[in-house]
């Protein structure tokens, strides 16, 4: 168990479906990330967020929206995906700009596009 | 822009033999590395990281890197090898004041008994 919460596992979803992808964080960690994860191709950031603002997205198509209400949790809504969408999406929280401390990852939520 | 390489998509080493997993990076600056593993199923967990200091890093379960500035590589070993450690994997770098955590493909470990 790392501190890091991600809900649900596993999610499948139709391509013209919305859903929401939790993760949730009570270690202290300013920083927040959302990484995909998927067969064929290594981790790739997707967001960074750092005191609740994004300081980062790594050209993610606007299907994927993020949102960071507040510094212990991070949100990521999904639409009209496509089925090569389909990976494991992993959360990750760290202190602030990595300065002391390493990233902390959630166990992911596995997505299907069907 | 900041980079990580793992040469090897697969390492195979018997139980009890000593193992390496290579890791070379490309950063602007000075570098924050990390070490990963990643079990079926799982997210990934925190072995080792070098911020500074001393070469030579250990981390959980008997493992240690070392970091290496003139050939920009932060391999990862351990003496003698367990079945236990057969899983994935990762190279992480960031650079000092930047948000952003890369990882490298991975390398799959397999542990032989």
């Amino acid at each position: 168990e790392t501190g890091v919460t991600q809900t649900p596992r596993h999610l499948v979803m139709g391509m013209t479906n919305k859903k929401s992808l939790k993760c949730e964080q009570h270690l202290g960690h300013n920083a927040m990330y959302w990484y995909k994860q998927s067969a064929k191709k290594p981790l790739e950031l997707m967001f960074v967020y750092n005191f609740k603002e994004q300081t980062e997205n790594n050209s993610v198509p606007s299907r994927f929206s993020p949102e960071c209400p507040n510094s212990s949790h991070l949100f990521l809504h999904l639409h009209t995906l496509q089925p090569e969408d389909s990976a494991l999406y992993l959360c990750a929280s760290s202190l602030s700009r990595v300065r002391t401390g390493e990233a902390f990852f959630g166990q992911g939520t596995r997505l299907t596009v069907v | 822009a900041q980079s990580v390489a793992q040469p090897e998509d697969q390492v195979n080493v018997a139980e009890g033999n000593p193992l390496t997993v290579k890791c070379t990076y490309s950063v602007s600056g000075n570098p924050y590395l990390f070490w990963y593993v990643q079990y079926p199923n799982r997210g990934l967990q925190f072995l080792l990281k070098y911020i500074t200091g001393d070469n030579l890093v250990k981390g959980s379960y008997g493992f240690e890197a070392e970091f290496n500035k003139s050939q920009t590589s932060f391999h990862l070993k351990k003496p003698s090898a367990l079945v236990s450690d057969s899983a994935l994997y990762f190279c992480a770098v960031s650079a000092r004041g930047d948000d952003k955590i890369i990882f490298g493909k991975g390398t799959r470990l397999h542990i032989l008994p």
